[in-house]
């Protein structure tokens, strides 16, 4: 997708579509690897989480992949709906710290 | 609503003046962290606390940052002689169980404008 003015990339989907938001990690050591979504004037909220040593993992309507081979994580989102247009963070873990990955928009047309 | 609540919302202050802002957790958390985000990017970690304990801060956090949790529960965080750079939103998060991967529960954030 295209930047905007806050330069975060974005993704454009249409209602129903799937989405696939990607991001790249730095540490190989990161214990785990968490998506979370944030929506305008609030805080991040938790979506799925996926250990290290997993590849996939599935919740409701998301899904987590992990490959530690190009240290790349996707988060997919099934059946996109107007409620999903937010910004989604990547995050590892190591020990008790979170770090945040920069951001994609999701903006989701009806 | 996460049950986080973060007080005020929004804060202006003038370059040089002390702010504080609080956070009370969801009751039954036993850590509490504190992040800022600046505009179009992911939150940073600052600090947090185990009960009252203040367990790690960040290396890039100022001398001029202070944060306290003095009986565990809600938290203050204080920045003195504040700067235009210091212009973000502070995030309070808490969590219930630190192991795995420690689902954060949230605040909707103190924006804090220097001018």
């Amino acid at each position: 997708g295209e930047s905007v003015g806050l330069h975060l990339p974005t993704l454009s989907v249409q209602e129903g579509d799937n989405s696939i938001i990607n991001c790249a990690y730095s540490n190989s050591a990161s214990d785990y690897f968490i998506w979370y979504k944030q929506e305008s004037g609030k805080g991040p909220q938790f979506i799925i989480d996926i250990r290290s040593n997993m590849d996939k993992r599935q919740g409701q309507r998301v899904t987590v992949l992990l490959n530690k081979t190009v240290k790349h994580l996707s988060l997919q989102i099934a059946a996109t709906q107007p409620g999903d247009s937010a910004v989604y963070f990547c995050a590892e873990k190591r020990y008790s710290t979170l770090t945040f990955g920069k951001g994609t928009m999701l903006l989701v047309s009806p | 609503d996460t049950g986080v609540s973060q007080d005020p919302r929004h804060k202006i202050t003038k370059r040089g003046q002390n702010v504080t802002f609080r956070c009370d957790p969801i009751s039954e958390h036993n850590r509490l962290y504190w992040y800022r985000q600046t505009l179009g990017q992911g939150p940073e970690f600052l600090t947090y606390f185990q009960n009252e304990a203040q367990l790690e801060k960040s290396r890039l956090l100022s001398d001029r940052f202070s944060a306290e949790r003095p009986k565990g529960s809600f938290s203050t965080l204080e920045i003195q002689r504040t700067e235009q750079g210091d212009s973000a939103m502070y995030l309070c998060a808490s969590s219930l169980d630190p192991k795995g991967a420690e689902k954060l529960f949230f605040g909707s954030g103190t924006q804090l404008s220097v001018l």
